[in-house]
């Protein structure tokens, strides 16, 4: 599984978008990249997933340059609600089962 | 919408004793996982199953370790002789399908506290 790297943490207020950045230099021609999130005391939860350019859903956008060795996730208007921790994972189908989530980014939005 | 489901929200052991774990997996899915998160760390794979075995582990799942599929839906993992560093929030997960790419549904989790 390609190697990934983000922030630690960030701290936002109400309202503003988030924008978190995860490098992964090494992602193979099938590999995807996929968003989890997890709140406090709950399991993590699967946001959003895409391979190029530019995916969005209700929740949130994904852009990927065509280089694909970087990935952000925009969280558009932030409310108290999104604090959580976001995982950046790297994978295809060829990649096994276990999801690797490694410490992720933990947000936190504050009035 | 279908979820996953764990069951008890919290378990108190003493040390050496047995638990066991119990999950019911979105229904139509066909591949199941454990992980867990000790306390302020990131979650860490244990096992995933599919067709009635493992289909992989990592070193935490030891010989300590074990899941079963007792029947149709229930989805569990037992622990024979627990230690204090078992000590953990344990989540199920479920998929339709297997592999990273697919998205895995995770219940609620299980704390465990081993005393």
């Amino acid at each position: 599984l390609a190697k990934t790297t983000q922030p630690i943490s960030m701290d936002s207020y109400e309202g503003q978008e988030v924008n978190i950045t995860c490098s992964h230099n090494n992602i193979a021609t099938n590999d995807y990249i996929t968003w989890y999130q997890q709140f406090p005391s709950q399991g993590p939860r699967f946001i959003i997933q895409g391979y190029k350019t530019k995916v969005t859903n209700e929740v949130a956008s994904l852009f990927i340059p065509a280089d694909r060795k970087s990935s952000t996730l925009s969280l558009p208007r932030v409310s108290l609600s999104d604090t959580a921790v976001y995982y950046c994972l790297v994978g295809s189908s060829n990649s096994g089962y276990a999801l690797n989530f490694g410490k992720g980014t933990s947000l936190l939005v504050t009035p | 919408e279908p979820e996953v489901t764990q069951t008890p929200s919290h378990q108190v052991t003493q040390m050496g004793q047995e638990v066991i774990l119990r999950c019911v997996p979105i229904s139509n899915h066909l591949y199941f996982y454990w992980y867990r998160q000790i306390l302020g760390q990131k979650v860490e794979f244990l096992v995933s199953f599919y067709n009635n075995e493992i289909s992989e582990k990592s070193e935490i799942f030891d010989d300590q370790f074990s899941v079963e599929r007792p029947d149709g839906s229930n989805f569990t993992l037992k622990i024979r002789s627990t230690k204090l560093e078992d000590s953990a929030m344990y989540f199920c997960a479920s998929s339709s399908q297997g592999a990273v790419l697919y998205e895995q549904y995770f219940g609620p989790g299980t704390r465990l506290t081993v005393t």
